[in-house]
C-alpha cells in the first residue's frame, strides 16, 4: 500500500515570496507522483506530475517540484507567489505497474497575504 | 479543453433516502473513478470502473454504493440508503490509459445528508 504525508497543514506566505510545500511518500513499489490544486469551491486541477526522467518537473502557474527517490520526497516550489495561488494543494501517488487509484495526502492550505 | 462535468452541484437529502450522483467523463477516456472528500479531510478513493465493470473498490464502497455507466457518456454513483456520514464532496474523475495518465476531476457534488 502507498501513503502520502504532507507535513504542513497550513502555509502562510506573503505575496512575491518563495514557497515550498512538502510531500513525502511511502511505498514498497515504484510510484508516479502528482500535485493537484483545489481552488475554493472547485474541483482538483493537475499542477504537475513526475513519471520518469529529469527529477525536476515544471508545471502550470510557475510551479515546479523535485523528485528525490532517496528521501522519498516530492516537494512543490514556487519562487514568487501571487494572491491567486491561495488554494489547497494535494500531493498524490499511484503505482506505476497497473496502478489504478490515486492515494492523496491530507493537503496543505497555502494562504498568500499582501 | 475537454472536461469532466458533474450534476447536481449540491444535493440535500434525508437520511435513508437514495441519491444518484451523475458524471459525464471525458469522451475518449476509458477509466472512471469516484472519490470523496469529507469536509476538512483528504480526498479518498471509492471505486474505479473499466470495461463496464468495477476494477477496484475501497472499504468505504460497501453494499450501499453502486456505480453504473448506463450509456456511452454518463457515469453514476448511487447511494441506496444515505447515512449522515455520507455527507461529503463527491468527485468524479476519468483518465485515458495507463497509471501515468492524468486523472481529470470534475467540480464535485456536495452531498448533505440531514
Amino acid at each position: 500500500a502507498q501513503s502520502v504525508t504532507q507535513l504542513d497543514s497550513q502555509v502562510p506566505v506573503f505575496e512575491e515570496a518563495p514557497v515550498e510545500l512538502r510531500c513525502n511518500y511511502s511505498s514498497s513499489v515504484s510510484v508516479y507522483l502528482f500535485w493537484y490544486v483545489q481552488y475554493p469551491n472547485q474541483g482538483l486541477q493537475l499542477l504537475l506530475k513526475y513519471l520518469s526522467g529529469s527529477t525536476l518537473v515544471k508545471g502550470i502557474n510557475g510551479f515546479e517540484a523535485e523528485f528525490n527517490k532517496s528521501q522519498t520526497s516530492f516537494h512543490l516550489r514556487k519562487p514568487s507567489v501571487h494572491i491567486s495561488d491561495t488554494a489547497e494543494y494535494f500531493c498524490a501517488v499511484i503505482r506505476t505497474g497497473g496502478g489504478n487509484k490515486l492515494t492523496f495526502g491530507t493537503g496543505t492550505q497555502l494562504k498568500v497575504e499582501l | 479543453e475537454p472536461e469532466v462535468t458533474q450534476t447536481p452541484s449540491h444535493q440535500v437529502t434525508q437520511m435513508g433516502q437514495e441519491v444518484i450522483l451523475r458524471c459525464v467523463p471525458i469522451s475518449n477516456h476509458l477509466y472512471f473513478y469516484w472519490y470523496r472528500q469529507i469536509l476538512g479531510q483528504k480526498v479518498e478513493f471509492l471505486v474505479s470502473f473499466y470495461n463496464n465493470e468495477i476494477s477496484e473498490k475501497s472499504e468505504i464502497f460497501d453494499d450501499q454504493f453502486s456505480v453504473e455507466r448506463p450509456d456511452g457518456s454518463n457515469f453514476t454513483l448511487k447511494i441506496r440508503s444515505t447515512k449522515l456520514e455520507d455527507s461529503a464532496m463527491y468527485f468524479c474523475a476519468s483518465r485515458s490509459q495507463g497509471p501515468g495518465d492524468t486523472q481529470y476531476f470534475g467540480p464535485g457534488t456536495r452531498l448533505t445528508v440531514l
